[in-house]
């Protein structure tokens, strides 16, 4: 198996760009995660999935991030518009069950100018 | 406010020693503990995880659990430089089922 798939790697962009970071679930697994990663704040959830269903978004910082799964195995998480604050590791995980382990992407590292 | 506490360390440690990470949670209710280990620029790759009071061991590690203090521990018997990284500690929220993660607890072994 893949793994969790992420991309863009890496990102640089200027501030009121449109970000748009993937994620690509592992086949099987039906409960998917996007966090945020800094040296302030280190993980925080953003936001989790199941089933393709939005259960808890209670950690989307602003109406400027937004989070979709059009289909059981890929989600996108949209910043619009980008703001340096922004800048993050962004990870994605999933689980085959909310219950269970998560395993993580190799995450996308947003750099906002 | 849910929280996760971590010493951020860094934890130095001799190669051959004992490490012992720490971690509280306020959640009294949680049920599922979790290590995960993070090397610098790497994404977070699980250790092991524990669910009931006592010890648990894979390995070097040994996850502890003292659900009455709300503290859980991970043991890592003789440290490798190998060893050397963020060590995340993870509680599964009794509300919404999400992990919340502490800060993390930076440990170094010396060679």
């Amino acid at each position: 198996d893949a793994g969790v798939i992420q991309s863009p790697r890496h990102e640089v962009t200027e501030m009121g760009q449109e970000v748009t970071l993937r994620c690509k679930l592992i086949s099987g697994h039906n409960s998917l995660f996007w966090y945020r990663q800094t040296m302030m704040r280190g993980l925080e959830l953003l936001i989790y999935f199941n089933n393709n269903v939005p259960i808890d978004d209670s950690g989307m910082p602003e109406d400027r991030f937004s989070a979709k799964m059009p289909n059981a195995s890929f989600s996108t998480l949209k910043i619009q518009p980008s703001e340096p604050r922004d800048s993050a590791v962004y990870f994605c995980a999933s689980s085959a069950g909310q219950g269970n382990v998560l395993t993580f992407g190799a995450g996308s590292r947003l750099t906002v100018l | 406010q849910k929280e996760v506490e971590q010493n951020s360390g860094p934890l130095s440690v001799p190669e051959g020693a004992i490490a012992s990470l720490n971690c509280t949670y306020s959640d009294r209710g949680s049920q599922s503990f979790f290590w995960y280990r993070q090397y610098s620029g790497k994404s977070p790759e699980l250790i092991m995880f524990i669910y009931s009071n006592g010890d648990k061991e894979d390995g070097r590690f040994t996850a502890q659990l003292n659900k009455a203090s709300q503290y859980v521990s991970l043991l890592i018997r003789d440290s490798q430089p190998s060893d050397s990284a963020t060590y995340l500690c993870a509680v599964r929220d009794t509300g919404f089922q999400k992990l919340v993660f502490g800060t993390g607890t930076r440990l170094l072994v010396s060679p």
